[in-house]
């Protein structure tokens, strides 16, 4: 049973649109919880972390629900650089968990 | 600059040959970590360590080795017991273990 789960996409938006993305984690111990972005053939990069609260960060929205065990990415208004794979992280016992990732295009 | 470097970006392997690749970083973190990636797959851990001649087996060590004498350094040893090494090498470092790790911009590693 993998640690994290994510549904693969892709996603083809149209540019403008709203789109959001859903994580589920397997283990409700996990402890922090982020959202990476990786461009093709290029290194993760820190995208947000995602606190109980949920937290907003321009155009970019996360949530986490301990409850359902599951963490959100909402994207509004995207752009054509938002392309990308974003990767959902859970982490436990000190390991960091990565999802496979999800394909977003945004077509102009 | 602060950062992660990783060399080389590209490395071919013959069958039967070790190989090393360098990990940097000069950001004081105490953690870093290696990760493979394939296409398709979420990343895997090999090896981690939390601080200076301590590291630990990730997921997936077997067929791989690592150091860590300096805390900015990290090599990770691919050994000709890894029958299938073709990927995308990740070095992270953070702070501290679970800690947002920070990566490096990889190094493929092909067979020839």
């Amino acid at each position: 049973r993998k640690e994290v789960e994510q549904d693969p996409g892709p996603f083809n938006v149209p540019e403008g649109a709203t789109v959001a993305f859903n994580c589920t984690y397997s283990n409700s111990a996990s402890q922090s919880f982020f959202w990476y972005r990786q461009d093709c053939r290029k290194e993760p990069k820190l995208l947000m972390s995602v606190y109980s609260s949920g937290n907003e960060d321009g155009r970019f929205t996360a949530q986490l629900n301990r409850a359902s065990q599951y963490i959100s990415l909402l994207i509004r208004d995207s752009k054509l650089s938002d392309s990308a794979t974003y990767l959902c992280v859970v982490t436990l016992r000190n390991q960091f968990y990565f999802g496979t990732g999800t394909s977003l295009t945004v077509i102009p | 600059d602060g950062g992660i470097t990783q060399s080389p970006k590209y490395l071919f392997r013959k069958e039967g040959q070790n190989v090393t690749l360098s990990c940097e970083q000069n950001l004081n973190h105490d953690a870093m970590y290696w990760y493979r990636q394939d296409p398709g797959q979420g990343l895997r851990l090999i090896y981690y360590s939390q601080i200076v001649n301590d590291f630990q087996k990730g997921d997936i060590a077997e067929g791989y080795s690592v150091s860590r004498e300096k805390k900015e350094s990290f090599p990770l040893t691919v050994t000709s017991a890894q029958k299938n090494p073709t990927a995308f090498y990740l070095c992270a470092s953070s702070p501290r273990l679970e800690g947002t790790q920070y990566f490096g911009p990889g190094t493929r590693l092909l067979v020839l």
